[in-house]
């Protein structure tokens, strides 16, 4: 199985300050970058989906760039509210197949 | 409104006794797929289907089952469950499997004593 990993696990932040995280999965045979918001007692929802190297994709105050060379990928929160409390997962999509590999999550809570 | 759905939400059960967790979702998605979730650890696809009556292998499919007889539904089955299936399960669709955007169900919380 080859590994996504996520740091950092967790993250506290003041409201209004910006965060950022990382992905980091395999380069070799790369075919896709997820993200996805999970908040507690939801179930996950799409963020982006990236495929291009040196992508970069924005929602809101949210934006996440992809380096397929080098493997890895963040995303921002700028101005970040108590809404935005959630684990933040990615998952790769490592070649032709169909198989999404997750990464364990970012969980980020945003103090009022 | 498009969505995936589940049932049950919960259950409880003992070893051994087959139970079947259903998924559905309404936008005619080819791909559909089954995860479990379990503390520290990420998502782990459990099986996934490209198709109606095409199922494969996700990377942890041992003590589960499953069918894709119609397009919009991808039971999930456990023949004889044990305590180390206790996890929570979620169901997800998209419309071109890796490439695209999984849709999840509001996920299935199953506890095996």
């Amino acid at each position: 199985i080859l590994n996504v990993e996520q740091s950092p696990q967790s993250l506290h932040v003041q409201e209004g300050d910006s965060t950022n995280f990382t992905c980091s999965f395999p380069s070799s045979n790369f075919y896709a970058l997820h993200w996805y918001r999970w908040e507690t007692a939801k179930s996950p929802e799409a963020l982006f989906v990236m495929t291009l190297n040196g992508d970069e994709k924005k929602k809101g105050r949210i934006s996440a760039t992809l380096n397929t060379k080098e493997g890895y990928s963040y995303l921002y929160i700028k101005g970040s509210q108590p809404e935005d409390s959630a684990t933040y997962l990615c998952a790769s999509l490592m070649d032709s197949s169909y198989k999404l590999i997750f990464g364990s999550g970012t969980r980020l809570l945003v103090r009022p | 409104e498009a969505q995936v759905t589940q049932n049950p939400r919960y259950l409880i059960t003992v070893t051994g006794k087959k139970l079947t967790v259903t998924c559905s979702q309404n936008m005619n998605h080819e791909y559909m797929s089954w995860y479990r979730q379990d503390p520290g650890l990420g998502l782990r696809q459990i099986y996934y289907s490209m198709n109606v009556e095409v199922t494969d292998k996700g990377d942890v499919p041992e003590g589960y089952k499953v069918s894709r007889k119609e397009k919009r539904n991808f039971p999930l089955i456990l023949e004889s469950p044990s305590p180390n299936q206790t996890s929570l399960y979620f169901c997800a669709s998209s419309s071109g499997g890796g490439l695209y955007e999984q849709y999840f169900g509001p996920g299935t919380r199953l506890t095996v004593t």
